[in-house]
């Protein structure tokens, strides 16, 4: 049974608009999560994380939202960019179990149009 | 360069035959995972390794053999391949809680 959902599997957005991605998680022992992006023919790689502890991170054009009663974390990109087109993954793990060890959802591919 | 390499990057097998997907890092990572993506179920863990000589099962394991003879590199055996196999692997180490993932191999079972 999945722990980590995706429920979006494609997103379309124009250029200069928000991008929202949605995550929802069922293990309330999860206390790490991250959001990766996938281009094709290519690895993930890191975007960014947030920690329970907190509420919100931000970096740059993306920011990420924890609602931990809710068990939903949420990924904003603010403008989108042609370049933002890509597969975005969420994912979670518990610090106290092995770094790495992560559980992601199926994905969100996003169209970022002109 | 620097990284995460696995190879081979594609890779076409028949039901029945053992194949070895191979993965290389010049880091010094002590963990490496390997993972699959299938469509509908994102990335699942197959196996992982904390050490030289130290592995560990995932979610997936199942008709999958890993070792880790060395720091560098982190081989999965496919000892006898299926059907349900055919998929995209990826190769990951850790640093500081992040993954760093090779470019894939993309796997074929006929």
């Amino acid at each position: 049974d999945q722990q980590v959902k995706q429920n979006s599997p494609s997103l379309s957005v124009q250029e200069g608009r928000i991008s929202i991605l949605n995550c929802d998680y069922t293990n309330s022992m999860f206390d790490y999560f991250l959001w990766y992006k996938k281009y094709p023919a290519e690895g993930p790689t890191f975007l960014i994380s947030i920690s329970s502890i907190k509420d919100k991170n931000e970096d740059g054009r993306f920011t990420v939202f924890l609602n931990k009663s809710a068990k939903h974390l949420s990924l904003h990109i603010v403008p989108s960019q042609p370049g933002d087109s890509a597969v975005y993954f969420c994912a979670a793990s518990t610090t106290t179990d092995s770094w790495g060890k992560l559980q992601f959802g199926a994905g969100t591919q996003v169209v970022v149009t002109p | 360069d620097a990284g995460i390499t696995q190879s081979p990057r594609y890779k076409i097998t028949e039901t029945g035959r053992q194949v070895t997907l191979m993965c290389h890092q010049t880091w010094s990572h002590s963990y490496m995972f390997w993972y699959r993506q299938d469509l509908g179920h994102g990335l699942r863990l197959i196996y992982y390794s904390a050490a030289a000589d130290i592995t560990d099962k995932g979610e997936v394991p199942d008709g999958y053999v890993v070792s880790r003879s060395k720091t560098e590199n982190f081989p999965l055996t496919l000892e006898s391949a299926t059907r349900s196999q055919t998929s995209v692997y990826f190769c990951a180490s850790e640093l500081n809680g992040e993954l760093f993932f090779g470019e894939g191999s993309r796997l074929t079972v006929l």
